[in-house]
């Protein structure tokens, strides 16, 4: 099946400082990606809607000005988490549809720690 | 999309058939079912989908209701490393839309 790589796998970081997580689909064009974040114990859940060469789509309770998504091409998708928090510690999780709409491909994830 | 449920946990015995079910009542007559899983700590992984007929693949057989109503992911011949959270989703095909999860079942496997 179609690959979707994410970078990097885990990552520890200071409070106050950014983040980038890199999402990339190896082996299909995907012209929309989806941002999840997924906290202990719970359930994927969806922070934004990715879409290439446009802004982003936000789901309601996410700050876009602190979660950015940049969707330059249509193999990467970015989540920069800023000025992060230790509440932003969590597992994101990149999904990917090729232009066929078939299922759809996620990455491995991201660990994010911040202490 | 339609709402699911799906039961919290179940345990299967290593090299048993794991039969783990779905309710998806207010499907609609566009949506598909999709069977994902996750094992700990990795994204989801795809398993399976269907619309109404029954379906099989190399790692899975999906069974539709005739009504659509509920549906129930069949793992053969479930092994240790099929332990995972399963996830059933209903969503139209051909949409550019996100998979909804809710909270799916943890599936463990006992050797």
């Amino acid at each position: 099946g179609a690959v979707v790589s994410q970078h990097p796998s885990w990552v520890i970081c200071k409070s106050g400082t950014s983040v980038k997580i890199e999402c990339r689909s190896l082996d299909f064009q995907a012209t929309t990606m989806f941002w999840y974040r997924q906290f202990p114990k719970q359930s994927l859940m969806l922070m934004a809607t990715s879409n290439e060469g446009s802004k982003a789509t936000y789901e309601q309770g996410v700050e876009k000005d602190k979660f950015l998504i940049n969707h330059a091409s249509l193999t990467l998708s970015t989540l920069t988490v800023t000025s992060a928090h230790p509440e932003d510690s969590s597992f994101y999780i990149c999904s990917a549809r090729d232009q066929q709409n078939t299922e759809a491909f996620f990455g491995q994830g991201t660990r994010l720690t911040v202490v | 999309d339609a709402k699911t449920t799906q039961p919290p946990s179940m345990d299967c015995a290593e090299g048993r058939a794991a039969n783990l079910p779905c309710n998806h009542s207010t499907i609609s007559g566009n949506e598909y079912v999709y069977w994902y899983r996750q094992i700990h700590s990795q994204g989801p992984q795809y398993i399976i989908h269907g619309l109404k007929n029954n379906e099989t693949n190399e790692m899975a057989s999906l069974i539709i209701t005739e009504d659509r109503k509920s549906s129930t992911l069949i793992l053969p011949h479930a092994t240790l490393r099929d332990t995972a959270v399963y996830y059933c989703i209903v969503s139209p095909w051909g949409s550019a839309r996100q998979l909804t999860f809710g909270s799916g079942t943890q599936l463990t496997v006992l050797p």
